[in-house]
């Protein structure tokens, strides 16, 4: 079956600080990942997708994710955290021609003064 | 930017009563999804919406619920009979014309049922 999994409910990092979210998945086909945020009382809002090519991709807020072919990861990264990045983070995965995209059950990132 | 919108924020129902959840998704787009997510946790796909038909739905999306598109801006969920376990935040989203396009969310509609 397709899932994706989000392995920490809660992530600490000190502000300045590098970040990282981890997400892995699994697929039959080849995966369009994507990377989404949601803030208190909000839907949730695109940060980055990887649908091809380069396996580093960029996204919103200086956010960027890895694609990991043979670890089956997509992780999610920020060089230095803001305190305003503290949210919940969810990452999603679809597949092939299905028209469904499912959601890991998301990180809950606390980014400390 | 466009947005998708989401009618009412807050519903609070009593159990066996019907509830019908508004969206109106972007207009130029021709995929149209439903998730929930219960107490902040995980986002759990409902159905997908597409060419006037539902295209995927989930096992949760059983005979009490069912989607509509009446008049080409608003997309529906209504729930037949509603249940305590129905309480949630309910999600519109919707993409353009393809599947690997990221989703637009609304704000939600939190269904209390009582």
């Amino acid at each position: 079956a397709q899932s994706v999994a989000q392995p920490e409910d809660q992530v600490n990092v000190a502000e300045g600080n590098p970040l990282t979210v981890k997400c892995t998945y699994s697929v039959s086909g080849n995966p369009y990942l994507f990377w989404y945020v949601q803030y208190p009382n909000r839907g949730l809002q695109f940060l980055l997708k990887y649908i091809t090519g380069d396996n580093l991709v960029k996204g919103s807020y200086g956010f960027e994710a890895e694609f990991n072919k043979s670890q089956t990861s997509f992780h999610l990264k920020k060089p230095s955290a803001l305190v305003s990045d503290s949210a919940l983070y969810f990452c999603a995965v679809s597949w092939g021609r299905d028209d469904k995209i499912i959601f890991g059950k998301g990180t809950r990132l606390h980014i400390l003064p | 930017e466009p947005e998708v919108t989401q009618t009412p924020s807050h519903q609070v129902t009593q159990m066996g009563q019907e509830v019908i959840l508004r969206c109106v998704p972007i207009s130029n787009h021709l995929y149209f999804y439903w998730y929930r997510q219960i107490l902040g946790q995980k986002v759990e796909f409902l159905v997908s919406f597409y060419n006037n038909e539902i295209s995927e739905k989930s096992e949760i999306f059983d005979d009490q619920f069912s989607v509509e598109r009446p008049d080409g801006s608003n997309f529906t969920l209504k729930i037949r009979s509603t249940k305590l376990e129905d309480s949630a935040m309910y999600f519109c989203a919707s993409i353009s014309d393809r599947v690997n396009s990221p989703l637009h969310f609304g704000n939600g509609t939190r269904l209390t049922v009582t």
